[in-house]
């Protein structure tokens, strides 16, 4: 089975901290994905990575960084934590682009 | 851009009825389309793909959806619906020609009523 591993279920962070999300997965996979999903909203892409050190915008990419060094670990960066980061961070991989994505369990963050 | 709309934000049903949740995609040339589920704080679960062929496809938990071309739509469908399948459901669409991830619906909440 994949297995997609996010570090944290749930984190709280202060206002301006710099915070690290942390992603490892299993299958060798080539594609790995961070997703912010909030109520009425879905999931929206915040980045994308399609090989190591390689990334791509999603749709909301504001305030939000990427870090690929290693095949199986994908990072996703507060610089300075905001409230309006407050939500439900999921990351996923995947074989090829447009294959199926596998989900980690998700990471709940509350900014204070 | 391509979006997916998934009609019903909530839809309730009776444990033991059948259960229809619709989905429609942008993309109309050759779209991936997938249903995923979500159960309360869990990521996020594969139910059923469509790629190409047969237009009605299984999944797992004796989910199905058909692709209708015509109608731009991926409903999924379930016979006899079961305490347990209350959760989260998303459609998505994957159109091809970039390095974006997949592109979800707004998801549809179910609730199954005793």
């Amino acid at each position: 089975d994949v297995k997609v591993t996010q570090s944290s279920r749930y984190l709280v962070k202060r206002t301006g901290e710099k915070v690290f999300l942390e992603c490892v997965q299993d299958m060798d996979h080539e594609n790995m994905f961070w997703y912010r999903q909030d109520p009425g909203l879905g999931l929206r892409l915040i980045y994308f990575s399609y090989d190591v050190k390689m990334k791509e915008k999603g749709d909301i990419p504001e305030g939000y960084s990427v870090s690929r060094e290693k095949k199986e670990r994908f990072s996703l960066i507060l610089e300075s934590a905001s409230t309006n980061q407050t939500s439900m961070y999921l990351c996923a991989s995947s074989y090829s682009v447009g294959n199926i994505q596998y989900f980690g369990a998700g990471t709940r963050l509350s900014v204070l | 851009a391509q979006s997916v709309t998934q009609p019903d934000i909530h839809i309730t049903v009776s444990e033991g009825a059948s259960l229809e949740l619709r989905c429609n995609y942008s993309y109309g040339a050759t779209p991936y389309l997938f249903w995923y589920v979500q159960s309360p704080g869990q990521g996020l679960q594969l139910l059923l793909k469509y790629f190409s062929g047969d237009t009605l496809v299984q999944g797992i938990k004796g989910f199905e959806a058909e692709f209708k071309r015509s109608q731009s739509s991926f409903n999924l469908r379930k016979p006899s619906v079961h305490w347990s399948d209350a959760a989260e459901y998303f459609c998505a669409e994957y159109s091809g020609g970039g390095a974006d991830g997949l592109t979800f619906g707004k998801g549809t909440h179910l609730i199954i009523q005793p």
